[in-house]
């Protein structure tokens, strides 16, 4: 069965300093994992996706996410955050035998970055 | 914006009424889904259509009808909801899914529904 956890319901982060936004997964075999970002009032944006490769995934609006298999972790990161970053963060997971529509996603971890 | 699109934003319905929910994607994509989300719950995956044809249904009760006419156009069916079904209905669509593909699916804005 897959499944994957957000530990965390919210990250507080002032601006400009690093955040990290943590997942970790359970999937038979490799995993697809997804973030995703949602903000107030709108749907889920896609940021980034890790399928194979180098373990550190470059998304969109400065987000990273490192891929660690013996931790079974993929822990969203960016270097400095904004005030604009402030969202609902998404983590997603699918085994790589599983159909595609079998996406699981996290409960969710709100990100809140302080002036 | 993504390229897909949900209307109303909006809805207020009475348990005995009927409306409607639609979405429509421009991204050129063949599967098409309908997922609730509840506060402090994870998303959860209602129907997903691919190629026009219902390919998952996830014990969503009755009083939600999917109704998918082409690849583009998307509508969830209501009636004689009940007031635990008041939530944000999200709408995605992603190139068709098959084992081994890894395409993401893109989101709309969502429905606010509240069921009195």
């Amino acid at each position: 069965a897959q499944s994957v956890a957000q530990p965390e319901d919210q990250v507080n982060v002032a601006e400009g300093n690093p955040l990290t936004v943590k997942c970790t997964y359970s999937v038979s075999g490799n995993p697809y994992l997804f973030w995703y970002v949602q903000y107030p009032n709108r749907g889920l944006q896609f940021l980034l996706k890790y399928i194979t490769g180098d373990n550190l995934v470059k998304g969109s609006y400065g987000f990273e996410a490192e891929f660690n298999k013996s931790q079974t972790s993929f822990h969203l990161k960016k270097p400095s955050a904004l005030v604009s970053d402030s969202a609902l963060c998404f983590c997603a997971v699918r085994g790589i035998r599983s159909s595609a529509s079998k996406i699981i996603f996290g409960s969710g971890t709100r990100l809140s970055i302080r002036p | 914006e993504t390229g897909v699109t949900q209307t109303p934003r909006h809805l207020v319905m009475g348990m005995t009424n009927k409306k409607s929910l639609k979405c429509e994607q421009h991204l050129g994509h063949n599967a098409m889904y309908w997922y609730k989300q509840s506060a402090k719950k994870p998303l959860e995956l209602m129907f997903v259509y691919n190629f026009k044809e219902q390919t998952e249904n996830n014990s969503v009760p009755s009083r939600f009808s999917p109704e998918c006419p082409n690849s583009s156009h998307l509508f969830l069916h209501l009636h004689t909801l009940q007031p635990e079904d008041s939530a944000l209905y999200l709408c995605a669509s992603s190139q068709a899914p098959g084992q081994g593909d890894y395409n993401e699916q893109f989101f709309g804005p969502g429905t606010r529904l509240t069921v009195l």
